[in-house]
């Protein structure tokens, strides 16, 4: 089972425009993560949120976690058509470095 | 690029037969997962290999099986492969300085087609 569950499952938007996604999961945490896939190929590591951390920005990304809903969103500012991937949030579980994922969020930037 | 090198990048296989798929992991680190995504799915966690033991395992038949050498790099193995097993499989790694609950580094993946 997946514990992270990303809302919109798709996202079309134009270049300049912002992209919110957001992300559901289910069990407690230490932090949370933000990945990026370009095209069906390696994962990128975007961003780490910690549990005792509301917000936290990295150049044009924006995350914020509310664990209280359990929840948590990643903005990207200004999109550009570079930034087409899908987008994944994970946790972990287990005393090891076992990273559960969503389906994730996929991002169409048209120039 | 994370330093995270797999191979082959692409495979073709056909039912019943069996594969090896290979990872390297960066420099320094001596933990090595594998997940399996099938097209439209998040990654699913196969196993963790950590100093040449298993770490963990998810959900996955013991068909699914794995090595890690003392060069840390590793291998993913699957038997007797069936059409569901078509996927892109992700090898990632870690860093033996972190804490648990770290960033992962992912390789580019090893797409496997079973026919």
């Amino acid at each position: 089972s997946q514990q992270g569950e990303e809302d919109p499952q798709a996202l079309s938007i134009q270049e300049g425009e912002n992209a919110t996604m957001n992300c559901s999961y289910k069990t407690s945490i230490n932090n949370l993560q933000w990945y990026r896939q370009n095209s069906g190929r390696g994962l990128v590591h975007l961003i780490l949120i910690r549990s005792n951390e509301r917000e936290k920005h990295s150049g044009r990304l924006r995350v914020t976690l509310d664990t209280s809903k359990k929840s948590s969103s990643l903005l990207i500012t200004a999109s550009r058509a570079a930034d087409t991937a899908s987008y994944f949030c994970a946790t972990f579980s287990g005393g090891y470095n076992k990273l559960i994922f969503g389906a994730g969020t996929r991002l169409a930037v048209h120039p | 690029e994370t330093g995270v090198t797999q191979s082959p990048t692409h495979l073709i296989k056909t039912r019943g037969q069996q594969v090896t798929l290979r990872c390297s992991s960066q420099s320094g680190h001596n933990t090595v997962s594998w997940y399996q995504q099938a097209l439209g799915q998040g990654p699913q966690f196969i196993f963790q290999y950590y100093r040449e033991e298993e770490n963990g395992r998810g959900n996955f038949p013991p068909r699914f099986s794995g090595l890690q050498f003392p060069n840390y790099s590793s291998e993913l193995n699957v038997n007797a492969l069936e059409l569901d097993d078509s996927a892109l499989y992700l090898c990632a790694s870690s860093s033996p300085g972190q804490t648990t609950n770290e960033k992962l580094f992912f390789g580019s993946g090893t797409q496997l087609s079973v026919l």
